[in-house]
C-alpha cells in the first residue's frame, strides 16, 4: 500500500480566485494521477503526471484551468485556477503503486462561494 | 467502451442486518477489479482487490465475489454495522491502461 496525503483537507474560495493542492507520497512512485469527485457523482480523471514531463489531460480538462507540477517522485500539486461554484468537488490523488493497482489520498473538499 | 454499472444506487438497512451490492461490467482485457470504501468527504479506500482467477475474497465483514464469465461481482456486508454507512465503488482495471473505470457506487446507510 501506499501513505499519501493531501494538503488542505478543505476550503472554501472566492470565485475568480485559485486554490493550489498538494500530494505527498511516503515513497517514489512513477505515475501520479488527479481526481475530480463532484458531489453525488463517481471520480473523474483530471491528469497524469509524470516527473520529468508535461502532465497529460483527459478530455474536457485543460493545463490552463489545471495546472499540474511534478517536481520529483513523491511530490505534485493541482492549481484549480479561476474558480467558480462549479469547481466545488473533492480533489484527489492517487499513485500507482503496483501494476493495474491504485492508492488514493484522503482528498480535498473544496467550496468555492 | 468501458463501463461499469452498480446496484442500488443506495439502500437502507438496519444494523446487524446483511445486504448486498452488484457490480457489472463490460471492460476488457480485464485485469482485477476492487471495492472501494468511500466515507463522505474521504477519499476512497481499498476493500477488495480480485483478478481475473479469483472468484471470492473477504476482509472481514466484507466478502467479495466475482464471476468473470458473466463479469459480474458482489460486494456483502455481513452483520452491518453503523460504522458501514459509506458509499461503495466498483472499480475495474484493464490490462495495459493506468485509467480506471468506475461505478457510480452504491450509497449504504446503516441505522440503529
Amino acid at each position: 500500500s501506499a501513505v499519501i496525503s493531501q494538503k488542505p483537507s478543505r476550503d472554501i474560495c472566492q470565485r475568480g480566485t485559485s486554490l493550489t493542492i498538494q500530494c505527498q507520497v511516503d515513497s517514489q512512485v512513477t505515475m501520479m494521477f488527479w481526481y475530480r469527485q463532484q458531489p453525488g457523482q463517481s471520480l473523474t480523471l483530471i491528469a497524469t503526471a509524470n516527473q520529468g514531463s508535461e502532465a497529460t489531460y483527459e478530455s474536457g480538462f485543460v493545463i490552463d484551468k489545471f495546472p499540474i507540477s511534478r517536481p520529483n517522485l513523491t511530490f505534485s500539486t493541482l492549481t484549480v485556477s479561476n474558480m467558480s461554484p462549479e469547481d466545488s468537488s473533492i480533489y484527489l490523488c492517487s499513485v500507482d503503486r503496483e501494476p493495474d493497482t491504485q492508492y488514493f489520498g484522503p482528498g480535498t473538499r473544496l467550496t468555492v462561494l | 467502451k468501458n463501463q461499469v454499472e452498480q446496484s442500488p444506487q443506495s439502500l437502507i438497512i438496519l444494523e446487524g442486518k446483511n445486504c448486498t451490492l452488484q457490480c457489472n461490467y463490460t471492460v476488457s482485457p480485464f485485469s482485477n477489479l476492487r471495492w472501494y470504501k468511500q466515507d463522505t468527504g474521504r477519499g476512497p479506500v481499498s476493500l477488495t482487490i480480485m483478478t481475473f482467477s479469483e472468484n471470492t475474497k473477504s476482509n472481514g465483514r466484507y466478502t467479495a465475489t466475482l464471476d468473470a464469465d458473466t463479469k459480474q461481482s458482489s460486494l456483502h456486508i455481513t452483520a452491518s454495522q453503523l460504522s458501514d454507512s459509506a458509499s461503495y465503488i466498483c472499480v475495474v482495471s484493464a490490462h495495459y491502461d493506468y485509467k480506471l473505470s468506475f461505478g457510480a457506487g452504491t450509497t449504504v446507510t446503516v441505522r440503529a
